[in-house]
């Protein structure tokens, strides 16, 4: 599975849109880009994921670049209930749902 | 639909007992996996089971077992407890056995005294 790098941190306004980058420069090409999120002491929750092209749903969006080799997830309107760790994740192809978490981004959305 | 449950959700334990936790998946999900999370180590893998049969095992000691009834519903135990299984236990479902999207349960958090 490719290694993803997250920064550890970030920062946004209630009501901007909170744009989080991830890399995953070896990723290789039935490797989907996976985002969950886990809110203090909660479960993970699945936000969106894609291939190669970029994606959106009720929660955000998913702007993977053309090379594949990162991504960006965008909350457009991001809430203080945003609040929380971000996962990227590069899920393998194969006969496993198995997910490899990294350390994540923590998102803090400022009043 | 009711979401992933998980009981006990608090447990407090001494070294050297074991601990049997229970999960139950989304309704019509037949895949399982089973998560620890700790401040150190983050979250990591422990199994996955689909149809009753173990497909992924993680890198856990032997002491981490589980297993996956007819009903899809899932158990894991940890024998001889240890201190450092002191940690947030995570059960997720999904519909079937590859690259589906994993729902997960609050978790059971785990206390070895």
């Amino acid at each position: 599975d490719a290694k993803t790098t997250q920064p550890p941190s970030m920062d946004c306004a209630e009501g901007r849109a909170a744009n989080l980058p991830c890399n995953h420069s070896t990723i290789s090409g039935n490797e989907y880009v996976y985002w969950y999120r886990q809110i203090h002491s909660q479960g993970p929750q699945y936000i969106i994921h894609g291939l190669k092209n970029n994606e959106t749903n009720e929660m955000a969006s998913l702007i993977i670049t053309e090379d594949r080799k990162s991504s960006t997830l965008i909350l457009p309107h991001a809430t203080l209930r945003d609040t929380a760790v971000y996962y990227c994740i590069a899920q393998a192809g194969g006969a496993t749902n198995k997910l490899i978490f990294g350390t994540g981004t923590l998102l803090a959305v400022q009043p | 639909k009711a979401g992933v449950t998980q009981t006990p959700r608090y447990l407090i334990k001494t070294r050297g007992q074991q601990v049997t936790l229970s999960c139950s998946p989304i309704s019509g999900h037949r895949s399982v996996s089973w998560y620890q999370q700790t401040p150190g180590q983050g979250l990591q893998f422990l199994f996955e089971y689909f149809s009753e049969t173990q497909r992924n095992k993680g890198n856990f000691p032997g002491r981490f077992s589980g297993r996956q009834f007819s009903n899809s519903r899932s158990e894991m135990n940890v024998s001889t407890l240890e201190l450092g299984d002191s940690a947030l236990y995570l059960c997720a479902s999904s519909l079937r056995w590859a690259l589906e999207t994993q729902y997960f349960g609050p978790g059971t958090r785990l206390l070895v005294l």
